[in-house]
Order: structure tokens, then sequence, then C-alpha cells
């Protein structure tokens, strides 16, 4: 039984129109985590949750947003997506200095 | 910037056992040796992580080199389905920013039959 779901797994949106992406889980983990994968590169942390605490990345841009209204749920804003943004959104749980757990990805493609 | 070298790409016989290198050099004390996979289109799945004992689950066995600078993940009987990207990570211990991943480029593992 899949632990973290990630909505919708496949996502096009056109240049400039805002995107949300989601993340639930059923571990009751602490923390969330949003990553970005771009085609043959590692995940790249954009932003994570200590409960509701939120720590952004210094090097993650503006236009990516992120909102956590209870444990289960996270979403992933992004304001005005453009050409360069296209790649695959994972979101991940842990308990506090546990292993990470991740959801299947969500694969977003800007046209 | 990663702390881990891996070589790019790997390849192995269906049955044998797969030997995955890892450099982590500049490893410190307190950080530990993690290995997740990530089979094509899917997310990362977590494999194994030691500090400096040998450890093995059901999935493989994690050898560090005594001077910790190196780790070997070994697969004991490559099946198909362990084709993916294989990526060494150094994570610091306790609490705080300092415990998440870094990411390097991994190791591409194919499985032949």
């Amino acid at each position: 039984d899949a632990m973290v779901i990630q909505n919708p797994r496949y996502q096009v949106t056109q240049f400039g129109k805002p995107v949300t992406l989601s993340c639930s889980q059923t571990l009751n983990h602490n923390v969330m985590y949003w990553y970005q994968q771009k085609s043959s590169q590692a995940p790249k942390l954009l932003f994570h949750y200590y409960d509701k605490d939120f720590n952004n990345e210094a090097d993650t841009p503006d236009n990516f947003q992120s909102r956590r209204p209870n444990t289960s749920f996270c979403f992933l804003d992004i304001r005005s997506p453009g050409l360069g943004d296209a790649a695959m959104y994972l979101c991940a749980t842990s308990r506090v200095g546990g292993e990470l757990f991740f959801g299947e990805g969500s694969r977003l493609t800007v046209l | 910037d990663a702390k881990t070298t891996q070589p790019p790409s790997m390849d192995c016989a269906e049955g044998r056992a797969a030997n995955l290198p890892c450099n982590h050099s500049t490893i410190s004390g307190n950080e530990y040796v993690y290995w997740y996979r990530q089979i094509h289109s899917q997310g990362p799945q977590y494999i194994i992580h030691g500090l400096k004992n040998n450890e093995t689950n059901e999935m493989a066995s994690l050898i560090i080199t005594e001077d910790r600078k190196s780790s070997t993940l070994i697969l004991p009987h490559a099946t198909l389905r362990d084709t993916a990207v294989y990526y060494c990570i150094v994570r610091a211990r306790g609490a705080g920013n300092n415990r998440k991943l870094i990411w390097g480029l991994g190791t591409s593992l194919a499985v032949n039959p």
C-alpha cells in the first residue's frame, strides 16, 4: 500500500500558468520534503517542513511556494512555471533523523 | 556539493552479486553512509545505511572500510528488477538541517539476463 501519495502523476501546463502539486502521507511523519529532479540529474531539495516549521533552501526560486495545512498533506505551488521548471517533483517524508520515504513523483511538462 | 564519488555506470549478470563502490574520503566522524536507489520513473527507495560497522538487511549488505573513506553496496543475487540508479550519500548525525541528504549523480546499474 502506498504510504506517500503524489497527485497528479503527470501534469501539463502552459508557460506562466500556476500549478499545484499535492502530497499526502499515511506514515504520520513529522518531516515532509519537496525535491526537484531534472532529467539525468540527482534530486535537488527545494524545501522541507519540520511539523509546521518551513525551511527553504537558499537557492530555491521565489516562484516555488509550499503549504502544509496538516500533518498528512503538503502542497507545492509553482506560481509562474517556466520552461526550465519542467522536471519530476518528488515528495518525501521521514521521522526526525530517519530515512526518507518517497512518493512516485509528479512529472511536470511546461508548454 | 556531493561528498561522494561513484562510477557513472556498471553492468552485472542476473543472479550474480553486484558490488557498487563509493568513495567518501572527506567523511567526518559524525556522518553516516546512506544508500538509496531509483528505478526509472519512480521515486527513490531507501536501501541501507551505516556508520562504521558492516550492515546487512533483506535488500543488501553495506561494507565500510576501516578508515571509513569508502564503502561498497552488495546486492548478493542481482535480478532484472535491481536495474536502477544507486545513490551513495553521506549524512550527518543529529537533528537539524545538517542532516539533509546531499545527492551525487549515482551509479546506473544495468542487470543483464
